[in-house]
């Protein structure tokens, strides 16, 4: 049973440090997405990513986040410095171009004091 | 990509089913319906999608109008497992760098009751 997967599953720092999540979409797609989700905005994609490169990040705020993917089975995305503001619960998700399914992973929960 | 419309809440009971109203009346002709729905601490789960005709699969049935402008999810044989938030969701055909992207409403929270 192919899955997304997302590490850490849940991450709490502070203020100003580093923050890097990391996803594994599931093997073969090749479109990845990175969401956001708070109680105040909901749902909302950052970035994402075609064939590797990365297609749109204008959700993105580009000051302090940052998304790659190094290869095909690993996508990326850091917060430097982190803010309290950041905290939210960020989704990884796949899929393949010529396909109608995105998959979600599990999600990072990330607090940020 | 066009804006949804649906109820904050429902419910159901369990064994019933469950009918999920969109309003999408702003759709366009190369815009696709699609739902979704997101079980507590989950990642979103895709349901179904359509274009014109009607769908079915074996989680759900999507309804939708003849002339687009709205949509019904059909759980036939609601569980509590079904409990979650629901999406409707718009979005374009192949093509260009918009392909793929969801963008996400606030939901229909359907609460099955036992």
């Amino acid at each position: 049973d192919a899955r997304v997967t997302q590490t850490p599953r849940h991450k709490v720092t502070e203020m100003g440090q580093e923050v890097t999540m990391r996803c594994q979409p599931i093997l073969g797609h090749n479109t990845v997405f990175w969401y956001r989700q708070t109680m105040m905005q909901g749902l909302e994609l950052l970035a994402y990513f075609r064939n590797r490169a990365p297609l749109d990040d204008s959700g993105m705020p580009k000051d302090r986040f940052s998304a790659e993917m190094p290869d095909a089975t690993l996508a990326t995305l850091k917060i430097q410095p982190s803010e309290p503001r950041d905290s939210a619960v960020y989704f990884c998700a796949s899929g393949l171009v010529s396909g109608s399914e995105q998959y979600f992973g599990p999600g990072t929960r990330l607090t940020v004091t | 990509d066009a804006k949804t419309t649906q109820p904050p809440s429902m419910d159901c009971a369990e064994g019933r089913a469950a009918n999920l109203p969109c309003n999408h009346s702003t759709i366009s002709g190369n815009e696709y319906v699609y739902w979704y729905r997101q079980i507590h601490s989950q990642g979103p789960q895709y349901i179904i999608h359509g274009l014109k005709n009607n769908e079915t699969n074996e989680m759900a049935s999507l309804i939708i109008t003849e002339d687009r402008k709205s949509s019904t999810l059909i759980l036939p044989h609601a569980t509590l497992r079904d409990t979650a938030v629901y999406y409707c969701i718009v979005r374009a055909r192949n093509g260009g760098t918009s392909y793929g992207k969801l963008t996400f409403g606030q939901g229909t929270i359907l609460t099955v009751h036992p």
